[in-house]
């Protein structure tokens, strides 16, 4: 089962509310990643984390708060978001970080802030 | 530094026609990985092939192909009869071996097949 859960699927928020994204896996996988995709771009890397420790965040601001609980889930924690936030969020996960391993995506969130 | 360019934004094709994607990147490093992803409007990206720098065997797999030439650092992908599901966009991206698994992903080919 190569399978990444996330939700919700869309959530629309205004720029002072507190929201969370979720994504889970249940392949073992010891690397999990979030993404940010704007229309028409590649996804842009946020964080990564590796056995359940932050081990990149690209300088992403503040109001954008991840969080591992454990090997399967990842969280996203979304607060004071501006629209220019608004884009599809991918959640991934890989074996481990070794260059070799292929990520398996999430469907992602759309997300729109107002 | 790491790059990967995918020239062609859009290719429209009709169904049965056979597509090729372009792919090709840009890298100091001896060891790299390279993959290609393909996002159909559902939004998830789904992986399609790894390759690695040591193996420039081409792969098939289905209507899919592949083919990897280190000479022109090219990683091309075609479609073979091509069909409505195939329409999606189909990015290309490269690791390199640093132990981070930090892809450098390209602008992607948005592939519209019409019936």
């Amino acid at each position: 089962d190569t399978e990444v859960t996330q939700t919700p699927k869309h959530l629309v928020m205004g720029m002072t509310n507190k929201k969370s994204l979720k994504c889970e896996q249940h392949m073992g996988h010891r690397a999990m990643y979030w993404y940010k995709q704007k229309a028409k771009k590649p996804p842009e890397l946020m964080f990564v984390y590796s056995y359940e420790k932050l081990s990149i965040n690209e300088s992403v601001p503040s109001r954008f708060s991840p969080e591992c609980p454990n090997s399967s889930l990842l969280n996203l924690h979304l607060h004071a978001l501006q629209p220019e936030d608004s884009a599809l969020y991918l959640c991934a996960s890989s074996q481990g970080l070794a260059d070799s391993y292929e990520q398996y995506f999430g469907p992602g969130t759309r997300l729109t802030v107002t | 530094a790491q790059k990967v360019t995918q020239a062609q934004t859009e290719i429209s094709v009709v169904e049965k026609e056979d597509v090729t994607l372009d792919c090709v990147y840009e890298t100091r490093d001896t060891t790299y990985y390279l993959f290609w992803y393909k996002q159909p409007p559902s939004g998830e990206l789904v992986f399609l092939i790894r390759r690695n720098s040591f193996d420039e065997q081409n792969e098939i797999s289905g209507r899919y192909s592949w083919n990897f030439q280190k000479s022109t650092s090219s990683f091309n992908f075609t479609i073979t009869a091509s069909q409505v599901v195939d329409s999606a966009v189909y990015f290309c991206a490269l690791s390199v071996a640093y132990g981070n698994n930090r892809l450098a992903f390209g602008k992607g080919n948005q592939v519209v097949v019409i019936p």
